[in-house]
C-alpha cells in the first residue's frame, strides 16, 4: 500500500509560469514533509520542508502549501525557468525527520522557453 | 547545508561477487544513515536504517544477508550487496541525518551486474 501518493506524473509548464505538485499521505504519525529535486543519474538535493506545526513555508521561489487535517502537502514553483527541468519527489517521514523518508513516485517537470 | 559522498560513483560487477559501497558524512556526525535504493524511472524505496554501534534495521522484503550494513563510526557507513545479481543492478543512494535538521543524500551509486 503506497503511503505517498504524488500527482501529476508529469507536467509541462511555460516559462515564468507556476508549476503545482501534490502529494496526499496515510500515516497520521508522519511529522517531516519535505521535498526533493533530482537531475538524471544524481542524488536527490533538498529543495525545502515543512513541519505540522506551520501551513505554509516559502523559501526563494518554492513554496510548501500543508493541510494537516487533509493529509495533503504541495510545492509551488514560482516564475519556472528551464533550469528547473527535472524530476521532483515529495517525501514523509517521523521522528521529526530522523526515521526513513517514504517517498512519492515523482512529478517529471519540463519548464518550456 | 552538509555534504555526504559515496564511494564508488559507478561499479560494474560480474554475477556472483560481493560489491561494498561506502557513504560518509564530510562535515557533520550522524547516528543514523539510511539506504535507499531506485530502479530506473522509479522512486526511491527505503532498505534499511544503520544506527552508528548498532545492528541495521531492515525494511520488509528486504535480504539482510544479501545487504549487509555497518555503520562503524559517526561519519561512515556502508552497504555490502553479496552475491551480487543482474536483479541488484541499481541506484543506491544513502542518507545522513544531521540532528535537528535534515537528511542529507548522496550522490548514488550506480552498480551494474552483469
Amino acid at each position: 500500500q503506497q503511503q505517498v501518493k504524488q500527482s501529476p506524473q508529469s507536467l509541462i509548464v511555460q516559462k515564468g509560469g507556476i508549476s503545482i505538485i501534490n502529494c496526499a499521505y496515510e500515516n497520521t504519525a508522519f511529522d517531516y514533509f519535505p521535498w526533493y529535486q533530482q537531475f538524471p543519474g544524481k542524488g536527490p538535493a533538498l529543495l525545502i520542508a515543512i513541519r505540522p506545526d506551520v501551513s505554509e513555508k516559502k523559501e526563494g521561489r518554492f513554496t510548501i502549501s500543508f493541510n494537516k487535517s487533509a493529509k495533503q502537502f504541495s510545492l509551488h514553483i514560482m516564475d519556472s525557468q528551464p533550469g528547473d527541468s527535472a524530476t521532483y519527489f515529495c517525501a514523509a517521514g517521523g521522528g521529526g525527520g530522523a526515521d526513513g523518508l517514504t517517498f512519492g513516485k515523482g512529478t517529471h517537470l519540463i519548464i518550456q522557453p | 547545508g552538509a555534504v555526504v559522498s559515496q564511494h564508488p560513483s559507478r561499479v560494474i560487477c560480474k554475477s556472483g561477487t560481493s560489491v561494498k559501497i561506502e557513504c560518509r558524512s564530510l562535515d557533520f556526525q550522524a547516528t543514523t544513515m539510511f539506504w535507499y535504493r531506485q530502479f530506473p524511472k522509479q522512486s526511491l524505496m527505503l532498505m534499511a536504517t544503520s544506527n552508528e554501534g548498532s545492528k541495521a534495521t531492515y525494511e520488509q522484503g528486504v535480504e539482510k544477508d544479501k545487504f549487509l550494513i555497518n555503520h562503524a563510526s559517526l561519519t561512515l557507513s556502508t552497504l555490502t550487496v553479496t552475491s551480487a545479481h543482474p536483479e541488484d543492478s541499481s541506484f543506491y543512494i544513502c542518507s545522513a541525518w544531521k540532528d535537528s535538521d535534515t537528511q542529507y543524500f548522496g550522490p548514488g551509486t550506480r552498480l551494474t551486474v552483469l
